[in-house]
């Protein structure tokens, strides 16, 4: 497995401001991924970002909105960009990892909206 | 129809009952089959990978599949307030190295275990 982490883990941000979600992991990794979990559902992707190329984007989620950074192999960014009460959720990063390409999760940013 | 049906609970058990969650799927190229464990507040973490159909085991924790009914199970056996938790099904067709293997997910079912 690996060591990850994210930050902030927990904001309370105005509507229309933007935020920056950070994730850091402690060892090198190709593909990195953005999750969202809105309360009490299950995990739904938003992007994959791969070292070095643009992130790839999930149907309903566009970069304007969601723009991510993949400086290099250990650390990805997740900006929410001009945001609504609708955006309030955990947002998640997890990495690929093992031999069987394992997905495994950071502990998550709890976003709230007002 | 959801790819990945999963009962959302709550269930509730006493401690030490055997405790089974399940999902089904309706996608059979799935392939490979995760179980995650999330504690209130907390990122899911990874409790059991498999990728053929039959059991796998490890500790208390039993992963069944079964891909020609396209069900999977997870038992716990001797269950534990500390088991009390949501339990989340993933699953994924292709195993692609370094490719961004998609993961579906189920809704989740959340345990609770009554001391």
């Amino acid at each position: 497995s690996a060591v990850i982490s994210q930050k902030p883990s927990r904001d309370i941000c105005q509507r229309g401001t933007s935020l920056t979600i950070q994730c850091q992991v402690d060892s090198q990794v190709t593909m990195m991924f953005w999750y969202r979990q809105q309360p009490g559902q299950s995990l739904t992707l938003i992007a994959t970002a791969n070292q070095g190329s643009e992130a790839t984007y999930e149907s309903g989620f566009v970069i304007d909105k969601f723009p991510i950074s993949r400086p290099n192999l250990t650390f990805s960014t997740l900006t929410v960009s001009n945001m609504s009460p609708e955006d309030s959720s955990i947002y998640l990063c997890s990495v690929e990892l093992g031999p069987y390409n394992e997905q495994f999760f950071g502990p998550g940013t709890r976003l709230t909206v007002l | 129809q959801k790819e990945v049906e999963q009962d959302p609970g709550p269930l509730s058990v006493p401690e030490g009952a055997i405790v089974s969650l399940n999902c089904t799927y309706s996608n059979s190229a799935f392939q490979y089959f995760m179980w995650y464990r999330q504690y209130s507040r907390k990122g899911p973490e990874l409790l059991m990978y498999t990728y053929s159909s039959g059991n796998k085991e490890d500790g208390r924790f039993t992963a069944q599949v079964d891909k020609s009914s396209k069900y999977i199970s997870l038992f716990i056996r001797d269950s534990q307030p500390s088991d009390s938790a949501t339990y989340l099904c993933a699953m994924s067709a292709v195993v692609v190295s370094n490719a961004g293997n998609m993961l579906t997910f189920g809704g989740g079912t959340r345990l609770m275990v009554k001391p």
